[in-house]
């Protein structure tokens, strides 16, 4: 059953506390990417990756930093220097040239 | 910031009736898409319009595209409660680097 695993599907952080949200596909994509959703607003994107070993800043990337050793995994790492983490995090993965992109169900993370 | 504009921010509509939700975005595009988004979950690709496409369908589903105008509609047709959800139109900027641009979303709700 091919797709986009997230995890977890709830998360909480302490004052300080540096967590990492887990990406997996079994698409065979090579690109992936990492948006953050505040409520009632769209997705802004953290981070991208177009292949194994790159990864580029997006518009929000201040706080947060991501690897991608293999090409199935690009986790996200919320560090203590992100002040205001309290989102719904949403993975990607890019199929083709269209830029047609498949989500993963998504982290909750809150601050406790 | 690149994001574009939707519009009705939230739209109520009764089983059956049709519903009409538009994107407006800033620069040129290579492609134009929206994607559906149930509560607290992932984003679902719909449907793709190139930039030298004016209409396309799917199901129920009919996109407009006016370059001109750097506008999109979506009509869902005859619609179902199962269409409740969010609807967030995306665009494949031209230069932007298989990075897509996402709206703040149409808040869709369908009374049975």
């Amino acid at each position: 059953d091919g797709g986009i695993t997230q995890s977890p599907k709830y998360l909480f952080r302490k004052e300080g506390q540096n967590v990492t949200l887990s990406c997996e596909q079994n698409l065979n994509h090579d690109a992936m990417y990492w948006y953050r959703q505040d409520p009632g607003q769209g997705l802004r994107l953290i981070y991208y990756s177009q292949i194994v070993n790159d990864f580029q800043k997006g518009d929000i990337a201040e706080g947060y930093s991501v690897s991608r050793e293999k090409k199935e995994s690009f986790p996200l790492t919320v560090t203590s220097a992100q002040k205001n983490p309290t989102a719904f995090y949403l993975c990607a993965s890019r199929r083709d040239a269209k830029n047609i992109q498949y989500f993963g169900a998504g982290t909750r993370l809150s601050v406790l | 910031s690149q994001q574009g504009e939707e519009d009705p921010q939230a739209l109520s509509i009764q089983e059956g009736e049709n519903a009409t939700m538009n994107c407006s975005y800033k620069t040129s595009i290579n492609n134009l898409q929206w994607y559906r988004q149930n509560s607290g979950r992932g984003l679902v690709h719909l449907i793709l319009i190139r930039s030298n496409e004016r209409e396309k369908h799917s199901g129920r589903l009919r996109v407009t595209l006016d370059t001109s105008k750097k506008s999109s509609s979506l009509l869902i047709t005859a619609s179902r409660a199962a269409d409740t959800a969010s609807y967030f139109c995306a665009t494949d900027a031209y230069g932007y680097g298989n990075k897509l641009v996402f709206g703040a979303g149409t808040i869709l709700r369908v009374k049975s």
